[in-house]
């Protein structure tokens, strides 16, 4: 059963800091790897998809890795914005399944 | 992009009351949709997998006749949570495989408040 463990659980940093969220799962046989945010009382919203033959991808400010053989993953949030305040989520995916991580929750401050 | 529409995004019931959710995917096809239910400050945890045109498949320790869904078209999957209890109260999220993207893609969330 695969299980997947943030680290984490929380984070508060100042606005500019550059902040890396880990994200680790037992099971490598994944077929993908996906980043969501979700703000309090809302949906989630996907921010990087990794599939399983990929090292990295990278959206304006994020950048996320993945490293199948050790069973983990990052999430490299650059010069981090009050907006960007958020739990984020690891999910990684099976032949059918998602499983997600507990997410971290960040806060950056004015 | 993908997108999934989920509705209502809040309800407020009296208990023993069904209420019925709604998921639709807009833009793509979802051959399978998942359901899932959040408590506060907890990850999401899979309550079942719905397949169109076929028997939803429920994770260990749901009950398959209190949260009835159907996935009758392409599109559109819906969860009905009967005979609702206060300990139903919890945020519920759809979500639908992207085939295209390979990702998946979630609604907004629906908050249900059993009172």
């Amino acid at each position: 059963k695969q299980e997947v463990t943030q680290i984490p659980a929380a984070l508060s940093v100042p606005e500019g800091e550059n902040l890396v969220l880990n994200c680790s799962f037992t099971d490598s046989a994944i077929y993908n790897l996906q980043w969501f945010r979700q703000d309090p009382g809302k949906g989630l919203t996907s921010l990087l998809l990794i599939q399983s033959s990929q090292r990295e991808q990278t959206s304006g400010r994020l950048n996320a890795s993945l490293d199948k053989s050790s069973g983990r993953s990052t999430l490299y949030i650059a010069a981090s914005q009050p907006g960007d305040s958020a739990t984020y989520l690891c999910a990684v995916g099976g032949y059918s399944t998602l499983t997600f991580g507990k997410g971290t929750m960040l806060l950056v401050s004015p | 992009g993908a997108v999934v529409s989920q509705h209502p995004s809040w309800v407020i019931c009296k208990s023993g009351t069904s209420v019925k959710i709604e998921c639709r995917s807009l833009d793509f096809q979802a051959t399978t949709m998942f359901w899932y239910r959040q408590f506060p400050k907890q990850s999401l945890m899979l309550m079942a997998t719905s397949n169109e045109g076929s028997k939803a498949t429920y994770e260990q320790g749901v009950e398959k006749d209190k949260f009835l869904i159907n996935h009758a078209s392409l599109t559109l999957s819906t969860l009905t949570v009967t005979s609702a209890h206060p300990e139903d109260s919890s945020f519920y999220i759809c979500s639908a495989s992207n085939t295209e993207s390979r990702g998946y893609t979630f609604g907004s969330g629906t908050r249900l408040t059993v009172v």
